[in-house]
């Protein structure tokens, strides 16, 4: 259990198609984060969040759409996906953006899949 | 901009035989170094960091990393490795002068154990 909860854990869907990705955090952070894990790439910041406000927005694609309704919520809204777009989706929680001891946690990833 | 190297994509030991992943940084100011694991379809998991204090710092599953100023190097080391320590193991730099992207990850690092 890592105090940071992704839902779902696997999600196929078609190019067509809307789905929503979730997180959660439990550890009473102010800071959340969506990364891109590709296979054979590095980790890819897509979005940053403090206190519910967007900080960063890393050249993202606008079929990508975040919302942080508050500082324990993270969504990751997605139509019209390419292939592409298949891979994990990590979201991650830390306490602040500027303590310098805070410590990043991750949930387990949702894996997406586009056909 | 600060930067983490991890030189080996890949680095093979036998159980039960010390096992070091290495990671370079370049960072302005104080470095704040983190280590993390990911498990086959799992996210990433907090090991060990340094902010300040020992060189050397102990962490999670008997892992420790050394820091080393004048190489600028924090290597992650574990006296006696398992199978099950095989894994990808990511090196992070925490950059403060960077609000958004201050979470800087190093490419990865595939550790296998053999029996």
């Amino acid at each position: 259990e890592t105090g940071v909860t992704q839902t779902p854990r696997h999600l196929v869907m078609g190019m067509t198609n809307k789905k929503s990705l979730k997180c959660e955090q439990h550890l009473g952070h102010n800071a959340m984060y969506w990364y891109k894990q590709s296979a054979k790439k590095p980790l890819e910041l897509m979005f940053v969040y403090s206190l519910e406000e967007r900080v960063e927005n890393n050249s993202v694609p606008s079929r990508f759409s975040p919302e942080c309704p508050n500082s324990s919520h993270l969504f990751l809204h997605l139509h019209t996906l390419q292939p592409e777009d298949s891979a994990l989706y990590l979201c991650a929680s830390s306490q602040d953006l500027q303590g310098a001891m805070d410590t990043i946690y991750f949930g387990e990833g949702s894996w997406l899949t586009v056909v | 901009a600060q930067s983490v190297a991890q030189p080996e994509d890949q680095v093979n030991v036998a159980e039960g035989n010390p096992l070091t992943v290495k990671c370079t940084y370049s960072v302005s100011g104080n470095p704040y170094l983190f280590w993390y694991v990911q498990y086959p379809n799992r996210g990433l998991q907090f090991l060990l960091k340094y902010i300040t204090g020992d060189n050397l710092v102990k962490g999670s599953y008997g892992f420790e990393a050394e820091f080393n100023k004048s190489q600028t190097s924090f290597h992650l080391k574990k006296p006696s490795a398992l199978v099950s320590d095989s894994a990808l193991y990511f090196c992070a730099v925490r950059d403060m002068r960077n609000y958004g992207q201050n979470f800087v990850f190093g490419p990865g690092t595939r550790l296998s154990v053999l029996p």
